[in-house]
């Protein structure tokens, strides 16, 4: 099975940061890489999918990127609505997903 | 609007038998591949299995841990995914969703429904 190790576990921005997840995949995943938000008590949201494709109605700010097994997503400049856990999720092989990057205020 | 909707969870005691549904609409879900994930505090987000569109072999695929418990079925006619799941235990307890890539081609998990509760429990 491939692995989906992200870092860090937990992160501490303010408002306007620019802020960075990193996501590696135990093996190759050919650029088959998403990245979702998921808020307290809702379902995951799709931001991002093969790398760096932003999804319809998502904030320019999101951004991704990478190759092979390193893969991070960036924020530009943290707004509230921001504050959530995220996930990377390969689906080169299956689906496996990352164990989450919560995002908090400091 | 895309909308999945699931429904059936509840509590059900080990070794019982539960059946999930997931209605949707607003896109066209014969095209559609669908999935269904599960989401604990413990595990995290884990896919369960899959549904490919019959255009697309209409295969079913699952994880390893399901292991012949659970069997996925989907009705397009009435735009609805299936999940069967037999010989429960206590670590299927989750929030289940189900998810669809609207048939577009580059596999993500585009839409997610809003989950339901599974707890199996004595």
């Amino acid at each position: 099975d491939i692995q989906m190790t992200q870092s860090p576990t937990t992160l501490s921005a303010s408002i306007g940061d620019r802020v960075t997840i990193t996501c590696r995949a135990s093996q190759s995943i050919s650029g088959w890489l998403a990245w979702y938000q998921q808020k307290p008590g809702k379902a995951p949201k799709l931001l991002i999918y093969r790398v760096s494709s932003l999804e319809r109605g998502v904030p320019s700010r999101f951004s991704g990127s990478g190759s092979g097994t390193e893969f991070t997503l960036t924020i530009s400049s943290l707004q509230p609505d921001d504050f959530a856990t995220y996930y990377c999720q390969q689906y080169n092989r299956w689906y496996t997903f990352g164990q989450g990057t919560k995002l908090e205020i400091k | 609007d895309v909308q999945l909707v699931e429904s059936g969870g509840g509590l059900v005691k080990p070794g019982g038998s539960l059946r999930l549904s997931c209605a949707a609409s607003g896109f066209t879900f014969s095209h559609g591949w669908m999935n269904w994930v599960r989401q604990t505090p413990e595990k995290g987000l884990e896919w369960v299995g899959r549904s490919k569109s019959k255009t697309d072999g209409g295969t079913l695929d699952y994880a390893a841990f399901v292991k012949g418990r659970f069997i996925i079925s989907r009705d397009d006619l009435k735009s609805t995914l299936y999940l069967q799941m037999d010989s429960l235990r206590s670590e299927d307890t989750a929030v289940y969703f189900c998810t669809t890539d609207l048939g577009r081609p580059w596999g993500s998990m585009d839409v997610w429904g809003q989950g339901t509760m599974v707890i199996v429990s004595s």
